[in-house]
């Protein structure tokens, strides 16, 4: 079975300032996709970036970028210019590229954004 | 586009009754997806339905839990004889056919309270 793991439970970073949050995960399948998840407090679970394991260039959107590490199963979330809307509950996920619908995800970093 | 809509957005209820939860899902999506998450834990898979189908269904659906999609459209995910345990938020998530990377969307979630 796969398994996430998130092992930092909590991160803060100054404003305007950069931020790394880490993944690992631990897989025997070569197809798959990596997902980061943004939760903000009593809001809906959102998606920030996917990678396809298959891909050798690492994500990128806007401000939020991946790095990703195939041998290593690490896939580690960068926060660049943070931004006070940053704050959340951020989730690694992974999924199956073999036909299976079902998302796996670590316990998550709570970032918090000093101002 | 009006989202997935879960109702009711909390619910409290003594051990041993039984309660229901609504997700509607947004209407072009043919794929339905019920997560359970815990305090301090990400979301797990529980069940997938594609159209009325429920394709996947994880062991952690006991038999006092059942999910339905009669009609493609809407699903109810039923609790019977409530357990402290099952207290946590359960989410809901649609897709439509597309495999396009932001094309999952959840719902608010429904928190269950099993006193």
């Amino acid at each position: 079975a796969q398994t996430v793991t998130q092992s930092q439970p909590e991160m803060s970073v100054q404003e305007a300032e950069t931020v790394t949050l880490s993944c690992t995960y631990d897989t025997s399948e070569s197809d798959y996709y990596l997902f980061w998840y943004k939760q903000p407090p009593s809001r809906q679970m959102i998606l920030v970036i996917r990678q396809e394991a298959y891909k050798q260039q690492n994500a990128t959107e806007n401000r939020f970028s991946v790095n990703f590490q195939k041998a290593a199963k690490s896939f580690s979330l960068k926060i660049s210019d943070s931004q006070l809307g940053d704050a959340a509950m951020y989730f690694c996920a992974y999924r199956s590229g073999f036909g299976n619908e079902k998302l796996t995800f670590g316990t998550g970093t709570r970032l918090t954004i000093i101002p | 586009d009006t989202g997935v809509s879960q109702d009711p957005r909390h619910k409290i209820t003594k051990r041993g009754q039984n309660v229901t939860f609504r997700c509607d899902p947004i209407s072009e999506h043919n794929r339905l997806y019920w997560y359970r998450q815990t305090l301090g834990q990400g979301p797990e898979f529980l069940t997938y339905f594609q159209n009325e189908a429920q394709l996947e269904k994880s062991r952690l659906l006991s038999d006092r839990f059942s999910a339905e999609r009669p009609k493609g459209s809407f699903s109810t995910l039923e609790i019977q004889r409530t357990e402290q345990g099952d207290s946590a938020m359960y989410l809901c998530a649609s897709r439509g056919p597309d495999r396009g990377p932001k094309n999952l969307h959840f719902g608010n979630g429904t928190r269950l309270t099993v006193t």
